[in-house]
C-alpha cells in the first residue's frame, strides 16, 4: 500500500523566508501526487499537482513542488513566505485515477510564520 | 462556481445517536469521496461511490453506511455514535472523465460532529 510520510509536524519560518516542506511517497510506481492547504476549521484547497511531465509544477498562491523520482519526493517550496501563509499543508498521493480511487494523505505539516 | 456542498456544517450528536451528512457533489460530477479528519489527524478515506455504486471502501466502521443518490448527492449515515467519531468529515466530488479536471478531488468545507 502506498504511504506518505512528512517529516516535519511543525514549521515556523519568517515572514519573507524562503519555504521548503518535504514529502515522501512510497510506492512501486510513480503516483499522482498533490499538495494541499487547510486554514484551521476550514476545507482543504489543492494547491497543485502532478501526474506527469515537468517535474517542477507551479501552483496557486506562488507556490511550487518538485517531483523527484530517484527520491521519491515531492517538496513543497515558496520563495517568499507571506503571513497568510500560515496553515496546515497535507501532502497527497492517488495510486491511480481510476474511478473511486483514494486519496492517501501524509500527516501534515503546521506551518506558523513569525512577523 | 459552484462548489461541493456539506449539510450541516455543524452537528452535535450523544453518544449512542445516529446521524445523517449529506454531500452535494459539483454538478456533473459524478464519483464522491468521503474521508474522516480526527483531531490533529490526517484525512483518512471511508468510501467513495462512481455513478451510485460504491468504487472503494477505506477504513469505515461497520456502523457507518453510505449511499450516492440518483442526483449524485450522497450522505453518510452513523449509527450508535462514540465519542471517537468526533471529528471533520469531508466530501469530495471528481468530474467524469473527459474532463480537463478528471484528475482532481474538490473538497467541500466538511461537516464537524461532536459527539457528547
Amino acid at each position: 500500500a502506498q504511504s506518505v510520510t512528512q517529516p516535519d509536524i511543525h514549521i515556523t519560518v519568517s515572514e519573507g523566508a524562503s519555504l521548503e516542506l518535504r514529502c515522501n511517497y512510497s510506492y512501486g510506481a510513480t503516483p499522482y501526487l498533490f499538495w494541499y492547504v487547510q486554514s484551521p476549521g476550514q476545507g482543504l484547497q489543492l494547491l497543485l499537482k502532478y501526474f506527469s511531465g515537468d517535474t517542477l509544477v507551479q501552483g496557486i498562491k506562488g507556490f511550487e513542488a518538485e517531483f523527484k523520482r530517484s527520491q521519491s519526493s515531492f517538496n513543497l517550496r515558496k520563495p517568499s513566505v507571506h503571513w497568510s501563509d500560515a496553515a496546515e499543508y497535507f501532502c497527497a498521493v492517488a495510486r491511480t485515477m481510476e474511478y473511486g480511487n483514494k486519496l492517501v494523505f501524509g500527516a501534515g505539516t503546521i506551518l506558523r510564520v513569525k512577523s | 462556481a459552484a462548489g461541493v456542498i456539506q449539510s450541516p456544517r455543524h452537528l452535535i450528536k450523544e453518544k449512542r445517536e445516529t446521524a445523517t451528512l449529506k454531500c452535494y457533489p459539483i454538478p456533473r460530477h459524478d464519483t464522491v469521496y468521503w474521508y474522516q479528519q480526527g483531531p490533529g489527524q490526517d484525512p483518512q478515506f471511508l468510501i467513495s461511490f462512481y455513478e451510485k455504486m460504491q468504487s472503494d471502501k477505506g477504513s469505515i466502521p461497520d456502523r457507518f453506511s453510505a449511499q450516492q443518490f440518483s442526483d449524485y448527492h450522497s450522505e453518510l449515515n452513523m449509527s450508535s455514535l462514540e465519542l471517537g467519531d468526533s471529528a471533520l468529515y469531508f466530501c469530495a466530488s471528481r468530474p467524469p472523465l473527459g474532463s480537463a479536471e478528471f484528475n482532481e478531488q474538490f473538497f467541500g468545507p466538511g461537516t464537524r460532529l461532536t459527539v457528547l
